[in-house]
């Protein structure tokens, strides 16, 4: 599986925008980056992913760079609540169901 | 409200014995998984099924055994339990869409297992 990179742990303030930044150097074409996060106490919880084009959803946005090396979650106003473990993941769409799980960032919201 | 589920929540056991761990899910989703979660390894696949009847090994299937003789349950069975198993097991459930699940991957709240 190729694999990705992201910083251990990062802090942001509250009503605050946050950027997450995810590396991938080894990414394939047929990866798709996925986002997940764990809140404490929790199992991890489906943020978004895509493939090219940047994402929106209800929770976060996904930024991907041009040659798909990296890729940045956008929280856009952060809340005491979003703070948990990001996990960035590449999921091979092409007969490989798992996923597979890094360390993850810890973000830290400060009030 | 549906969902997946896993029973216990927490469950203590004694070194040697058969422990089972829940889980269902009431979407009819192809494709589950079983997760443990320790400190300083994070999240590691154990088995996983693609529909009832076929399972596979993950990352770290020894000492474990699964079933699926429906499409809603994937029962996680520790043959002879040991402190090492102690840990948080997660089941988690999917429906891929074009190689990828639609609305990702969904979780279940976790059975916090003690091996004594």
């Amino acid at each position: 599986d190729a694999k990705t990179t992201q910083p251990n742990s990062m802090e942001s303030n509250e009503e605050e925008p946050v950027h997450l930044p995810c590396n991938h150097s080894t990414i394939s074409g047929t990866d798709y980056i996925h986002w997940y996060r764990q809140l404490p106490s929790q199992g991890p919880e489906y943020v978004i992913h895509g493939l090219t084009s940047n994402v929106n959803n209800r929770m976060a946005s996904l930024a991907i760079a041009e040659d798909r090396k990296s890729s940045t979650l956008i929280l856009h106003r952060a809340t005491l609540r979003d703070a948990a473990v990001y996990y960035c993941i590449l999921h091979d769409n092409f007969g490989n169901e798992k996923l597979t799980f890094g360390t993850g960032t810890r973000l830290t919201i400060i009030p | 409200d549906a969902g997946i589920t896993q029973s216990p929540r927490y469950k203590i056991t004694e070194t040697g014995r058969q422990v089972t761990l829940m889980c269902h899910q009431t979407w009819s989703h192809s494709y589950m998984f079983w997760y443990r979660q320790d400190l300083g390894h994070g999240l590691r696949l154990i088995y996983y099924s693609a529909a009832a009847d076929i399972t596979d090994k993950g990352e770290v299937p020894d000492g474990y055994v699964v079933s699926r003789s429906k499409t809603e349950n994937f029962p996680l069975t520790l043959e002879s339990a040991t402190r090492s198993q102690t840990s948080v097991y997660f089941c988690a459930s999917s429906e891929l869409a074009s190689g990828t699940p639609r609305n990702g991957y969904t979780f279940g709240s976790g059975t916090r297992l003690t091996v004594v």
